[in-house]
């Protein structure tokens, strides 16, 4: 199985500010068909499902704010949210689905400072 | 409006059975593989098993092999999860989630279920 590393743990940032998530896999989830990195960042609210964010690493969802962006390749990759909202308040999850069983990290929980 | 919604969960005692359901509506239900991902109370999430958009494969965590089944009912825009042989750490809320494609291969999730809670309990 892949396992899904991300850090840290638990984040405090400011309003407007930035805030980084990293996310490392134990191996590359790099799909050559495509040349794309099989990486998916979700944001999940307390009581609701996760939501997509980001994809292929790097691919914001329709609909997704652009202060979220997604990089990296291989085995190591960020999620930025340039200027911190109140909303933004989350556990955020990045997952690998290059190869089953699908695996998320253990989820980074982020406040306000 | 694209959405799913989960139902069939509720308490049962270990070794029971329970049969999870997840109604579509929004999209071509048959034109996209479907998964279930689980998330234990309090911790983070656990992909569960995949479905390809015409039934004909599917893909297990090792957690759930050989107690667990995912199905498909395309006439009613439908996907089950049957899960025997209930265990206590089987305790989580159940998400139906959308793959991008027909294939569970390479797909992300990209809508979810509200979520149906299943606690395993004497």
């Amino acid at each position: 199985d892949i396992a899904m590393t991300q850090s840290p743990d638990s984040l405090a940032v400011s309003l407007g500010e930035r805030a980084t998530i990293n996310c490392k896999s134990s191996q590359s989830v790099l799909y050559s068909s495509n040349n794309k990195n099989c990486l998916a960042w979700y944001q999940q609210k307390p009581g609701q499902p996760p939501k997509l964010l980001i994809f292929w690493a790097s691919t914001r969802e329709s609909g997704v704010p652009d202060r979220f962006s997604g990089s990296g390749s291989g085995t190591d990759f960020t999620l930025t949210i340039s200027s911190l909202q109140a909303e933004d308040v989350a556990l955020y999850y990045c997952q690998q689905y290059y190869n089953t069983p699908y695996t998320f990290g253990q989820g980074t929980k982020l406040e306000i400072k | 409006e694209v959405q799913l919604l989960d139902s069939g969960g509720g308490l049962v005692q270990p070794g029971g059975s329970l049969r999870l359901s997840c109604a579509a509506s929004g999209f071509t239900f048959n034109s996209y593989a479907m998964n279930w991902v689980r998330q234990a109370p309090g911790k983070g999430l656990e992909w569960v098993s995949g479905i390809t958009s015409s039934g004909g494969a599917t893909s297990y965590a090792d957690s759930v092999k050989g107690r667990f089944t995912i199905s498909r009912d395309n006439s009613k825009n439908t996907l089950y999860l049957q899960m025997n042989s209930l265990r206590a750490e089987d305790t989580a809320v159940y998400y139906c989630a959308k793959g991008d494609s027909e294939s569970y291969l390479y797909s992300l999730f990209d809508i979810w279920g509200q979520g149906t809670m299943v606690t395993v309990s004497s």
